[in-house]
């Protein structure tokens, strides 16, 4: 069973990085898309973005121009860097598995199996 | 590229039907038969419920069903039981490998 935990700092000040580590267990992190997404207190679900084990990536145009993914297929993790961070970026951050194909079936979907448990990370002085 | 749209609440009666709309646009929901359900526990991490408009993963009830209709999608819950009282988040494919998630629907077992 795959399983996913995330680990990083609690708070964050303003315009500084937020920097967050998923690690996998339970399985390889080779040939999967892994990915970020995050919930503020009392709000939905945002998508941020999602990397493949050769770490190509891609972002949520909204957040493009502040975000890193990155992964380390040699300790099963993959990271995330936002950058000048502000009020608005507290969130519980989640990652997550993406699967875009099956391979029973031999066709490409796209859903996130996999789910951490979330960290809340405060934005705040 | 914007949230999709979800009714903020709806409720039910234990052994009811209720559904759940998500609407989006030809971007989105409307153009990929890739859309997902989630389903959220206060204080716990979303569980897929439905992928790919209508197929359900392994261990997930079948009193829960999926659909599309243009640019709308729709989960389907039959035969309430309290344990479905939750957040509920659809979720699709908007094309230059990106998601979009719906706002969520909290779900009320009366």
């Amino acid at each position: 069973q795959v399983q996913l935990q995330e680990s990083g700092p609690g708070l964050v000040k303003p315009s500084e990085t937020l920097s967050l580590t998923c690690t996998v267990s339970g399985g390889s992190i080779s040939s999967y898309y892994w990915s970020w997404i995050r919930q503020p207190p009392g709000k939905g679900l945002e998508w941020i973005g999602y990397i493949y084990y050769s770490g190509s990536t891609n972002y949520n145009p909204s957040l493009k121009s502040r975000v890193t993914i990155s992964v380390d297929t040699s300790k099963n993790q993959f990271s995330l860097k936002l950058s000048s961070v502000t009020a608005a970026d507290t969130a519980v951050y989640y990652c997550a598995r993406y699967s875009n194909y099956d391979i029973l079936t031999g066709y490409y979907t796209r859903f996130f199996d996999y789910w951490g448990q979330g960290t809340l990370v405060t934005v705040s002085s | 590229q914007s949230a999709l749209t979800q009714p903020r609440s709806v409720s039910g009666s234990p052994g009811q039907s209720v559904t759940i709309s998500c609407t989006g646009t030809s971007s989105d929901v409307g153009g990929y038969n890739y859309v997902s359900w989630y389903q959220q526990h206060p204080g716990k991490a979303p569980k897929l419920m439905i992928y790919d408009v209508s197929k359900r993963p392994s261990g997930v009830p079948d009193r829960f069903s999926g659909s599309k209709s243009g640019n709308t999608a729709s989960l389907t819950i039959s035969g309430l039981q309290a344990e479905d009282e939750a957040d509920y988040y659809c979720c699709s494919y908007a094309g230059s490998y990106t998601q979009v998630f719906g706002g969520g629907t909290k779900l009320t077992v009366l």
